[in-house]
């Protein structure tokens, strides 16, 4: 069964930083394009990240680009995203996800707050 | 990278079809047959119910389906039933990995 769960999240002061990860189990991971999604609090989702299955290719939202940096280690089925100079608009649930007949597989999200 | 757009919300009764546009560019839906449409109920994740303009999962029912025309795909829901209540987004890929997502519609069983 594929699964996917995040951690990592929780409440950050505005220009703090945090690490997201995303543990993958059930499938090839080395496999798989693998996508960062977030949403924020009532409002829509947004695509933030793509990284290629062997990690050289990485693509970002215009809004976090120089501030995110998303990166994968294939031997421990594992996705991050390191988040620095957040702001309160970072504010969200951010989900990781399988890029895959659409985006196949979604976790269960891990929430971020920006507030002093 | 601007969202693409979707109508705000719409409703039908149980039984009626009900049909959700998503108007990109060029860039995205129009360059592309990879759009796809997640369907979102209050606090839990996106699950998607079309890829690839039509294609279903397996285990989506079939009264999901999705097309495109120019720059606009579109999801309809036939036979709606009261499970079907919940947000939708489309998404496309708009080059390079890159995807941009729709604003979303709430959909309302009557």
């Amino acid at each position: 069964e594929v699964q996917l769960v995040e951690s990592g999240g929780g409440l950050v002061q505005p220009g703090g930083s945090l690490r997201l990860s995303c543990a993958a189990s059930g499938f090839t991971f080395s496999s798989y394009w693998m996508i960062w999604v977030r949403q924020a609090p009532g409002k829509g989702l947004e695509w933030v990240a793509s990284i290629k299955e062997d990690g050289s290719e990485k693509y970002y939202v215009d809004s976090v680009k120089g501030r995110f940096t998303i990166s994968r280690d294939n031997a421990k089925n594992s996705l991050s995203l390191q988040m620095n100079s957040l702001s309160a608009e970072d504010t969200a649930v951010y989900y990781c996800a399988r890029n895959y007949n659409g985006l196949g597989y979604w976790g269960q999200g891990t929430l971020v707050t920006v507030s002093s | 990278q601007s969202a693409l757009t979707q109508p705000r919300s719409v409703s039908g009764s149980p039984g009626q079809s009900v049909t959700i546009s998503c108007t990109g560019t060029s860039s995205d839906v129009g360059g592309y047959n990879y759009v796809s449409w997640y369907q979102q109920h209050p606090g839990k994740a996106p699950k998607v119910m079309i890829y690839d303009v039509s294609k279903r999962p397996s285990g989506v029912p079939d009264r999901f389906s999705g097309s495109k025309s120019g720059n606009t795909a579109s999801l309809t829901i036939s036979g709606l039933q009261a499970e079907d209540e919940a947000d939708y987004y489309c998404c496309s890929y708009a080059g390079r990995f890159i995807f941009v997502f729709g604003t979303g519609t709430k959909v309302t069983v009557l």
